[in-house]
């Protein structure tokens, strides 16, 4: 059971969108539809953005989109703004009950 | 609304077990399909996903950490515990317990802090 994988780092000026990336394989990402999103500020605990790859939780902005294609998912964030500057880690299921997450992705606000 | 709250030593020795327990509020652990969960993250770096629980006693663990580890319930405590056996200052992190909603976390503590050190 790998880590999937989440680019470090990426940025955005306000206003624009940012995509963030995580890949896996068939017997996570690709397998299942059991894909989540997680935001993170700093001394924090995760909170939950996307769930089973697309849907929002009530309370979450739509511009916090997510997709999937094949082993990747991502998660599109538009209209960014100052306080989307967090930490964001995806999760999949990843088959005999179990989970796996990505690395995780520092998003700068630029 | 649920709310969990995990408490336990901050300071753990070395080769010891790593003991962890979380109460959940504002709902029965036992209402509902869910899982309860434990996850950890090393000072800088990213989520670990550790084992899980459903109320029947059931647990599932991440392989790599299988063998060390055992996740039991009290329901009528509404707690749910963690013991990591072996401890090394690689298992040093914040620990979070959180509610598994058919496999996404809806529900997290604010995590706690264990070191591992003499």
């Amino acid at each position: 059971q790998s880590a999937l994988t989440q680019p470090r780092s990426v940025s955005g000026s306000p206003g624009q969108s940012v995509t963030i990336s995580c890949t896996g394989t068939s017997r996570d990402v690709g397998g299942f539809k059991y894909v989540s999103w997680y935001q993170q500020h700093p001394g924090k605990a995760p909170k939950l953005i996307i769930y089973d790859v697309s849907k929002r939780p009530s309370g979450v902005p739509d511009r916090f989109s997510g997709s999937k294609s094949g082993n990747s998912a991502s998660l599109t964030i538009s209209g960014l703004q100052a306080e989307d500057e967090a930490d964001y880690y995806c999760c999949s299921y990843a088959g005999s009950y179990t989970e796996v997450f990505g690395g995780g992705t520092k998003l700068t606000v630029l | 609304q649920v709310q969990l709250q995990e408490s336990g030593p901050g300071l753990v020795k070395p080769s010891q077990t790593l003991s962890l327990t979380c109460t959940v509020s504002g709902g029965s652990i036992s209402s509902g399909f869910y899982y309860w969960t434990w996850i950890r993250q090393p000072a800088g770096k990213g989520l670990e996903w550790i084992g899980r629980i459903y109320t029947s006693g059931s647990t599932n663990c991440n392989p790599s950490l299988k063998s060390r580890v055992t996740i039991s319930v009290d329901t009528s405590k509404n707690q749910f515990s963690l013991n990591l056996t072996s401890v090394t200052a690689a298992d040093t992190a914040v620990y979070y317990c959180a509610r598994d909603n058919e496999y996404h976390f809806d529900y997290w503590g604010q995590g706690t802090v264990v070191t591992v050190s003499s």
